[in-house]
């Protein structure tokens, strides 16, 4: 079946700093790949999306490549804030699939300093 | 544009009680699926509803059963509670298919005593 696998945390890091946060994942067809950040007491928020091989989504100075040959898509931030401290998840849809499921990762706690 | 509403915010049950729990979808997305997150399993798929129908299911008991009404709306229905049930209950829309992404509401975070 389908899985992601992502690095487990917390990261600390501090204020400015680069953010490197490591996802891979295995599924049969073709997935549709997204990062998803949760901040305390709320829900997910989708952070960007990429849908196809070798697109790379960004948002709010977050990016991420969809990498067909390595099955991956890493999440990377130049300069960090305090403001980004949170969860973020790493989740794929298979697009063969009937209908629409999420398959996540265990997420990835991030503390940012000041 | 109003989000994913889900109500209530919070829920205390007892054991061998049943609940249901409410999901209001952005207005026009037809696709409401339900999750549920524990920090021991982390995020989970339940059920995901199109239509009025259920086009997906993950892998929980029958315990768990859930409905989507002609408005989009969906409800969502744990019976015979157990300890191991309790969670944050994520609700999210989607207009159509997976590309789209999925907008999440806050959840509905139950705990059974």
């Amino acid at each position: 079946g389908d899985s992601v696998t992502q690095m487990e945390g917390p990261v600390t890091l501090s204020e400015e700093a680069f953010l490197t946060i490591n996802c891979t994942y295995t599924a049969t067809g073709y997935p549709s790949l997204f990062w998803y950040v949760q901040y305390p007491g709320e829900g997910l928020q989708l952070l960007l999306k990429a849908t196809k091989a070798d697109d790379k989504g960004s948002n709010k100075g977050f990016e991420a490549t969809y990498r067909k040959e390595t099955t991956s898509f890493h999440l990377e931030k130049g300069s960090v804030q305090v403001s980004d401290s949170a969860v973020y998840f790493c989740a794929l849809s298979d697009n063969q699939a009937a209908g629409n499921k999420l398959t996540f990762g265990g997420g990835t706690r991030v503390l940012v300093k000041p | 544009k109003a989000g994913v509403t889900q109500t209530p915010r919070y829920l205390i049950k007892t054991r061998g009680q049943q609940v249901t729990l409410s999901c209001s979808p952005i207005s026009g997305h037809r696709s409401v699926s339900w999750y549920q997150q524990t920090p021991g399993q982390g995020l989970q798929f339940l059920f995901e509803y199109f239509s009025e129908t259920q086009r997906n299911k993950g892998n929980f008991p029958g315990r768990f059963s859930g409905r989507q009404f002609s408005n989009s709306r969906s409800e969502m229905n744990v019976s015979t509670l157990e300890l191991g049930d309790s969670a944050l209950y994520l609700c999210a829309s989607s207009p159509q298919t997976h590309n789209y992404g999925y907008t999440f509401g806050s959840g509905t975070r139950l705990t059974v005593v």
